[in-house]
């Protein structure tokens, strides 16, 4: 069955250091992204992709950055993390831009 | 920067009413308005989408109605049912210098009491 996995579900990381989010899909979509859900902010926009090697700045990209080293995966690291990056995030992949977005289960992370 | 604004934050309906909610949006370009469902502590997932060539879209309870000239656009949902209780986001297709994105409202609570 088609997914978009992420891991960890979870993390606890400590200020300054370093995080990295994974994101796998198998629906053979050239789009992927990386959003972050707060409470009153709705969903934003870190970074996205539309081809393997190549990544785009979203709405929020300060302090992130993305890899996508081939069409199914695509990372999100957190050089230096921050308390203000704690939160909730969603990876999704589409089969181009203007259509419906596939979502992850995702990764809860605190930073502390 | 373009923005979609959802107008309801929390939603209470009675089992059997109907919702609505109630989401505008400023890139006169937009075309593409989708919705996702968020139930508690879980992933979304698409629910309905409309696109600018029409006004009125209809999937089985959901319906999504659009007016271009005001930039608003709406979800209603027909006989509710304790299932339909969850987190409901509009979206609209904004055009950027690297292709459209989807931004995103705040997200509608929505509570269906028996």
């Amino acid at each position: 069955e088609a997914a978009v996995t992420q891991s960890p579900r979870s993390k606890v990381a400590v200020t300054g250091g370093k995080v990295t989010l994974s994101c796998h899909q198998t629906n053979n979509h050239d789009y992927m992204y990386w959003y972050r859900q707060d409470t009153g902010h709705g969903l934003r926009l870190i970074h996205y992709s539309y081809v393997a090697d190549s990544t785009e700045k979203g709405d929020i990209p300060d302090g992130y950055k993305a890899s996508r080293p081939s069409q199914e995966n695509f990372s999100l690291i957190l050089e230096l993390a921050s308390l203000s990056q704690t939160a909730v995030y969603f990876c999704a992949s589409s089969i181009r831009e203007g259509n419906t977005l596939y979502f992850g289960a995702g990764t809860r992370l605190s930073v502390l | 920067g373009e923005k979609v604004e959802q107008h309801e934050s929390t939603l209470s309906v009675r089992e059997g009413d109907s919702a609505v909610i109630n989401c505008t949006y400023t890139d006169t370009a937009s075309s593409y308005f989708p919705w996702y469902k968020q139930e508690a502590g879980k992933s979304l997932h698409f629910v309905i989408d409309i696109r600018s060539n029409v006004d009125r879209k209809q999937s089985q309870r959901l319906i999504v109605l659009l007016d271009k000239k005001a930039k608003r656009f709406s979800l209603h949902i027909t006989a509710t049912q304790p299932e339909d209780s969850a987190i409901y986001f509009c979206a609209a297709s904004i055009a950027g210098s690297s292709g459209n994105k989807l931004i995103f409202g705040i997200g509608t609570l929505l509570s269906v009491k028996p």
